[in-house]
């Protein structure tokens, strides 16, 4: 069975403190690797998608990266709207297709 | 602007009803999804639809019904069958199956 774990469950940080989300996962075979935002009472929004091992992808603040085992959201000098659950989603290469989502981070930056 | 819409936001039940979430887009995607949401819980998947007139059950179908008949159309029905369902439901879709997905803002049921 296919399984995405997303750690740690909650995450504190202070404005401009750097940290990283870790997203690990066993599949069979990686067809592709997404990470979403979710902001309270909202629906989950695109990040990145990521295919392979050694891959990365950076959108402001956030670079995300891949390894055979896991993914990273690393997250730089962090601003209060940066704040929010971040979904990570596995895609298996077999079955549906459809990816198998972790349960999230939730990220509180403070002023 | 290209989007997916859901309606209602907020929608309360009586014990015992059928109701329909709607779900629309006109970002011309092929493959459309319903997923629940609930606390402490990731997303999980209730029915998706690749194309029109064909749809397959998720993880959690009991209780649930959907309908394919148009491309930017997939309503679900929450049938007096599902047992617990105060959920965040979410709609997304996607231009092909399994790829980047787009959300709506969700629809907060609450069966009182």
């Amino acid at each position: 069975e296919d399984q995405v774990t997303q750690s740690p469950e909650a995450l504190r940080l202070q404005e401009g403190e750097s940290s990283s989300l870790n997203c690990s996962y066993t599949v069979s075979g990686l067809r592709g690797l997404f990470w979403y935002r979710q902001d309270p009472g909202k629906g989950p929004e695109f990040l990145f998608t990521l295919y392979s091992a050694g891959e990365e992808k950076e959108k402001e603040r956030l670079k995300a990266t891949l390894t055979k085992k896991e993914s990273f959201l690393h997250i730089t000098a962090p601003k209060p709207e940066d704040s929010a659950t971040y979904l990570c989603a596995v895609q298996a290469a077999g079955g549906s297709y459809i990816p198998t989502f972790g349960r999230g981070t939730s990220l509180i930056v403070h002023p | 602007d290209g989007g997916i819409t859901q309606s209602p936001k907020y929608l309360f039940r009586k014990e015992g009803q059928n109701v329909t979430l709607s779900c629309e887009q006109n970002l011309n995607h092929d493959a459309m999804y319903w997923y629940r949401q609930d606390p402490g819980q990731g997303l999980r998947l209730i029915y998706y639809s690749q194309i029109v007139n064909d749809f397959q059950k998720g993880d959690i179908a009991e209780g649930y019904s959907v309908s394919r008949e148009k491309k930017e159309s997939f309503p679900l029905t929450v049938t007096s069958a599902q047992k617990n369902p105060t959920a965040f439901y979410l709609c997304a879709s996607s231009p092909g199956l399994g790829t980047e997905a787009f959300f709506g803002q969700g629809t907060r049921l609450t069966v009182v």
